[in-house]
Parts: C-alpha cells; sequence; structure tokens
C-alpha cells in the first residue's frame, strides 16, 4: 500500500513571500498521480495542483508550483507572492490508477498561516 | 449546478445511537466515496463505490454501511455510534480516470458523547 507523508504540521510564511511544503511518499508503482488540495476555515477541499508521474515537466498553476522528484519520491508545493487567503491546511494525496474508486491516500496536512 | 451536497453539517450523537450522513451529486460522477479527516492523518477512506449497485471497503469500514442505489446518492450509515466515530466526515465523486479530479462535499462534523 502507498503512504504518504506531510513532515511539516506547521508552516508559516510572510505575506508577499515563498513557501515551500514538503511532501514525500512510498510506492512500488512506476505510473500514478498526485494532487495538493487545500482546505480553508470553510472545511472545503480544494484542489490546487496536479501531476501525473509519467509527465517531467512540473506542473504549474498561478502562483503554484510543484518540484516533482520522481526518483525522490517527493513531491513538494511552492507558493509564492503568498497572500492572506492562502492560509489553511494543504493536504498531499496520491492515487493510482490501479485502484477500482479512484481513491486518494492523504499525508497527514501541513497548516500554513500567512503573517500580513 | 451543486456539485456534492452534504448533509447534516454539524451533529452531535450519544454513544449508540445511528444515523445516516446524506451524500448527493449531480454531475453524473461514477465514482463516490467516504472519508474521515483526524487531526494528524489528513483524511482516511471509509467506503467507495464505483457505480450504482456496487460498494467496496476502505481503509478504516468498522462501524459504517453504505449503498448505492442511484448514481447520485451515497448514503454513510453509523450503526452503533462510539466516541472514536468523533470526526470530520467527507463525501467526494470524481469521474473515471486517475488524473480527474475529486470534488468533495462541505463536511459533516460528528461528535459522538
Amino acid at each position: 500500500a502507498q503512504t504518504v507523508t506531510q513532515s511539516q504540521p506547521e508552516m508559516s510564511v510572510q505575506e508577499a513571500e515563498t513557501v515551500t511544503l514538503s511532501c514525500t511518499y512510498d510506492t512500488s508503482e512506476s505510473d500514478y498521480y498526485l494532487f495538493w488540495y487545500k482546505q480553508p476555515p470553510s472545511r472545503q477541499m480544494i484542489l490546487v495542483i496536479r501531476q501525473e508521474a509519467y509527465k517531467q515537466q512540473n506542473a504549474t498553476e498561478n502562483r503554484f508550483s510543484v518540484n516533482f522528484q520522481k526518483a525522490a519520491k517527493s513531491f513538494s508545493l511552492k507558493i509564492s507572492d503568498s497572500q492572506l487567503g492562502d492560509a489553511a491546511m494543504y493536504f498531499c494525496a496520491y492515487r493510482s490508477p490501479q485502484n477500482a474508486g479512484n481513491m486518494l491516500t492523504f499525508g497527514g496536512g501541513t497548516r500554513l498561516m500567512v503573517k500580513p | 449546478n451543486a456539485g456534492v451536497t452534504q448533509t447534516p453539517k454539524f451533529q452531535v450523537l450519544k454513544t449508540g445511537q445511528s444515523m445516516t450522513l446524506q451524500c448527493a451529486q449531480d454531475m453524473n460522477h461514477e465514482y463516490m466515496s467516504w472519508y474521515r479527516q483526524d487531526p494528524g492523518m489528513g483524511l482516511r477512506l471509509i467506503h467507495y463505490s464505483v457505480g450504482a449497485g456496487i460498494t467496496d471497503q476502505g481503509e478504516v469500514p468498522n462501524g459504517y454501511n453504505v449503498s448505492r442505489s442511484t448514481t447520485e446518492d451515497f448514503p454513510l450509515r453509523l450503526l452503533s455510534a462510539a466516541p472514536s466515530q468523533t470526526s470530520v466526515y467527507f463525501c467526494a465523486s470524481s469521474y473515471f480516470g486517475g488524473g480527474t479530479e475529486a470534488f468533495f462535499g462541505q463536511g459533516t462534523r460528528l461528535t459522538v458523547v
């Protein structure tokens, strides 16, 4: 079974600065998908960015980008020009294409605080 | 377009009581699933369904039942609530395909006293 580890329970960043959230995973598969989800205080789970393992190019969505290191099984999220609205829990998640139900395996989460 | 709707948003139960958490999606997604969120443990899969009439267990299924009689609805039943089931519960749905986005409901905060 796959496991996902987020080693930083809490992080803080100054507004307008850049912060990187770490995620590592354990798998024996060569084809899989990785996701970052944001959970603001409203509890709503919001997809931030996704990466397909067979694509070498790192995914980017506006101020959010990933550093995907397949050999190291690392998938970190970089948030540039941090905004107060970025304050939230962030979850890294893994999905295997072999799973029957599109299930996600989540890390424990990182709480990001943004200081004005 | 409502997406994934969960009810109720909050619930307090006494130990031993039963209840059903409702989940409905209007996106015609084949896949639906239930997760529970506990501090420091992320979200863990309880049960999932790949289509109407087909369900299977996830990582933490004990104490929960599901059924899927229609594509739209996927209720989660707590048979006899225990304090260990105090958690936030999320329903999610998605289309077939590994890279597709999972859409989540707004969650149900359940407290068992």
